[in-house]
């Protein structure tokens, strides 16, 4: 089955922990992305990939790294995480990146205490 | 730069049909999304409208008018299940999808 597997789902941690979100896809997209989710505010672009070892920062990079040394696989890693991280993350991947049939992962929920 | 606009919410009775409105002002046009995301759930695909005018499925149409940056989404017949948040979204030029706040849908009996 096509999916975009994410892990954990949830997740309650302490400020300043080093934390990472996996994320991996089995359709052999070239373009990832990770989003942030919060009321009001909609889904906003944290970072995407284009490709394998190529990412770029999207609109809310501050505190957030990604890396993407294999294809399918494209975590988002929170070196020190503070309270103002705590939201709904979701990573997507697409054949293109104009986003034409972006598959989402569940989604995982983050809270920084 | 992306500007994409869509109500906040959104009541309707069940049986009924409601229409979403989303307008967008774009640097760089290339296609508008309409994705449905029930509460806690992950976004899931409805249509895709690169060209002007209706495009139909099944109980969900979406309609673009690029000549005024303008589009709608119609939910007919509408059912309990269709409770949801309605997500519009356009492709920037940076590489990167941009969405709209989502407009939550609340269907009543």
């Amino acid at each position: 089955e096509a999916q975009v597997t994410q892990n954990p789902r949830y997740l309650i941690t302490v400020t300043g922990k080093k934390l990472t979100v996996t994320c991996s896809q089995n359709m052999n997209h070239e373009y990832m992305s990770w989003y942030r989710q919060d009321p009001g505010l909609g889904l906003r672009q944290i970072y995407y990939s284009m490709n394998v070892e190529v990412t770029d920062k999207g609109d809310v990079p501050e505190g957030y790294k990604v890396s993407r040394k294999e294809k399918r696989n494209f975590p988002l890693i929170l070196e020190s995480p503070s309270p103002n991280q705590t939201s709904l993350y979701f990573c997507a991947s697409s054949l293109s990146m104009t986003g034409y049939g972006y598959t989402f992962g569940s989604g995982t929920r983050l809270t920084v205490v | 730069g992306q500007n994409i606009d869509q109500p906040t919410e959104m009541t309707a009775t069940e049986g009924a049909i409601v229409q979403i409105n989303c307008t967008y002002q774009t640097s760089g046009f290339n296609g508008l999304f309409w994705y449905q995301q029930h509460a806690g759930e992950a976004p899931t695909f409805l249509s895709y409208n690169v060209l002007d005018g209706l495009e139909e499925k099944g109980r969900f149409s979406s309609f673009l008018s690029r000549s005024k940056g303008y589009s709608y989404l119609l939910l007919k017949e509408l059912q309990m299940k269709d409770s949801a948040s309605y997500l519009c979204a356009s492709p920037a030029a940076g590489n990167k999808l941009t969405f709209g706040g989502g407009t939550r849908v609340l269907v009543k009996p």
